[in-house]
């Protein structure tokens, strides 16, 4: 089992430019979550999926959209990057209740 | 806002010592949880504590919550080099029908060979 994947690993963006990050679980975990976490700080939840087809907004949505595209995949976009989004992205799959299981994370620069 | 404070943000051990690293917390939690960061990785579960469990362990891991001081402790035992990372303890609450986490900023742990 792969666990929860994430691509890309890094990524440089122009500000204004958008891109989508990928998340996928293998775990058939229901809920899926995506957070940013910044040097020194601990993670920040920017929107979850508590199941297939239900998205809700965690605590630093402005800026973000997000999809469910099925029980596997989560993906995050940036419709127009900003500097205050350079951060690193993870991405989180449980059970609930349980233990959330991250991927490895995506490294984005906004420039 | 954060829910979980560790305490201290940053602690040096050498081989073989202990290290304990505390959380408090603000509200009331359904469990609490402690994970591991490497340097440029991502989080790894280490254990779950609910809120009616006092204490627990796994391996070198011991973790204790006290909810009247709504407090929790994880100590490491006998420490090793390889045990050199960020430690993050969690709230879990539901909220908006699911378990949400909100993480506390970290403890940095160096153990020195």
């Amino acid at each position: 089992n792969a666990g929860v994947t994430q691509t890309p690993k890094f990524q440089v963006l122009k500000t204004g430019q958008s891109m989508t990050l990928q998340c996928a679980q293998d775990m058939n975990h229901n809920s899926m979550y995506w957070y940013r976490q910044d040097p020194g700080m601990g993670l920040r939840l920017i929107y979850y999926s508590a199941s297939e087809g239900t998205t809700d907004k965690g605590e630093v949505p402005n800026g973000y959209n997000v999809s469910r595209l099925n029980k596997r995949e989560f993906s995050l976009r940036l419709e127009s990057a900003a500097p205050s989004q350079t951060s690193v992205y993870f991405c989180a799959s449980s059970e609930a209740g349980g233990a959330e299981y991250f991927g490895p994370g995506t490294r984005l620069t906004v420039t | 806002s954060q829910q979980g404070e560790e305490d201290p943000q940053a602690l040096s051990i050498q081989e073989g010592e202990n290290a304990t690293m505390n959380c408090s917390y603000k509200t009331s939690i359904n469990n609490l949880q402690w994970y591991r960061q490497n340097s440029g990785r991502g989080l790894v579960h280490l254990i779950l504590i609910r809120s009616n469990e006092r204490e627990k362990h796994s391996g070198r891991l011991r973790v204790t919550l006290d909810t009247s001081k709504k407090s929790s402790s994880l100590l490491i035992t006998a420490s090793r080099a390889a045990d050199t990372a960020s430690y993050f303890c969690a709230t879990a609450m539901f909220s908006g029908g699911y378990n949400k986490l909100i993480f506390g900023a970290g403890t940095r742990l160096a153990v020195h060979p």
